[in-house]
Order: C-alpha cells, then structure tokens, then sequence
C-alpha cells in the first residue's frame, strides 16, 4: 500500500493566516489526489481533487498543487468555518490510502 | 443532489457479522460506483471495498476475505457485511459515491459522504 504523511500534524492559527498543509505519499501517485475537510462528529468533506481542482461550491481560498510525491493545502485566509481536520486521499494505487491528518485549530 | 445514509445496529458481538446498509437518496445506483470507509482513532480513515452496478467489486487486502458488499437496485440500496469482528472493527462507518471509478488497480475520490454510524463491537 502507498503511505501517505502529514505535516504538521496539528497547526494553531489566528482568522486571517495563511495556513499551508503538506502530504507526501511513499512513491509517486502523479496528480491523483484529493483533500478533504472533516469537522467533529461529521463526515469527510472533498475540498480538491486531481491535486488542483477545487470542488463545486468549495472557497476559492482553498487551494491545492502539487505532483509527484509532495502535494500541498493552502487556505490564503483562514475563515472561522475552516478549524477542522484536514485529510489528503491519494487515488493512484489500489487501495485508496489516506493520510493522518492535520488538525487546524484557533490560536 | 445525491444523499446517503448509512443504518444497521450500533452494538455487534465479538465473532458475529457486522451489516449495514447505505440508502441513496437524489440519484440511481444505477450508476457510480459506491463505496465503504471506515475510520477509528487509531488507524485513522480505512478504505474497505467498492461495488459497482454491473457486479465489479473489490475490497481492501487487509479485510479482503471477511468483506462482502452488495447492491439492491430495487430499494436503491447499498450493504457492507464484515464477517468474524473484533474489538478492532469498532469504528465509525462511512457509506459514499465514489466520484469517477474504482478499480483493482486504482479508485477515485469520494463525494459525497454519508453521515456515518458507529458500531462497536463489544459483548
């Protein structure tokens, strides 16, 4: 199975950061990637798929990139809906793996 | 737009068949490919297997011999058995359309989700 990490895997951030998350898979998955935002006690949320394509109906301060290996999560300006867990799901390889996740929260 | 909801008993005793059902709401099964996730505090999210109308089905290596998913086009349902559980089955399960196609070699991305149920396994 292909590994995928997280870094940081908590971050403390104020409304208004730049918030950057990081996922790295353990061999190369191209751009098969996708993130979602989950909230306490609610289901996974897709945010970008494909690496860089922002859902439908997803702010377009969520932004993703990345190939490869190494893939990023930007959120430009941290809004108060954003303090979540973030999960990267890589789509490459069978099974579907996903990372640990990185927990947002409010400094 | 699509809507999931996934059902069955909260409360499954060791050694016994756990079974749940996803009732989709908003669309057909009759298309997509739909899937099953699990998610616990320490293995985090687990991907268990997917199905697909035309019969296609696979599952996750690690639960590949106690997994069986099927589809009930008639009810526009779908079920997850897990068979033989232990204590490490206890999870939160999630039901959820898989976005483009899954595969034995790869499987997409999942939206939307269902709200999830939680099983524990415990006598």
């Amino acid at each position: 199975d292909i590994q995928m990490t997280q870094s940081p895997s908590s971050v403390s951030a104020s409304v208004g950061d730049r918030v950057t998350i990081t996922c790295r898979a353990s061999q190369g998955i191209n751009s098969w990637l996708a993130w979602y935002q989950q909230k306490p006690g609610k289901a996974p949320k897709l945010l970008i798929y494909a690496a860089t394509s922002l859902r439908s109906g997803v702010p377009s301060r969520f932004s993703g990139s990345g190939s490869g290996t190494d893939f990023t999560l930007t959120i430009s300006s941290l809004q108060p809906e954003d303090f979540a867990t973030y999960y990267c799901q890589q789509a490459n390889s069978f099974p579907p793996t996903f990372g640990p996740g990185t927990k947002v929260d409010i400094k | 737009q699509v809507q999931l909801q996934e059902s069955g008993p909260g409360l499954v005793k060791p050694s016994e068949t756990l079974s749940l059902t996803c009732t989709v709401s908003g669309g057909s099964i009759s298309s997509y490919y739909w899937t099953w996730i699990r998610q616990t505090p320490g293995k985090g999210l687990e991907w268990i297997g997917y199905m697909h109308y035309s019969g296609s089905t696979d599952y996750n290596p690690s639960l590949k011999s106690r997994v069986t998913i099927s589809l009930d086009t008639s009810r526009n349902q779908f079920s997850l058995k897990l068979s033989s559980v232990t204590a490490a089955d206890t999870a939160v399960y999630y039901c959820a359309r898989v976005v483009s196609y899954c595969s034995s070699s790869a499987c997409s991305w999942f939206d939307p989700w269902g709200q999830g149920t939680l099983v524990t396994v415990s006598s």
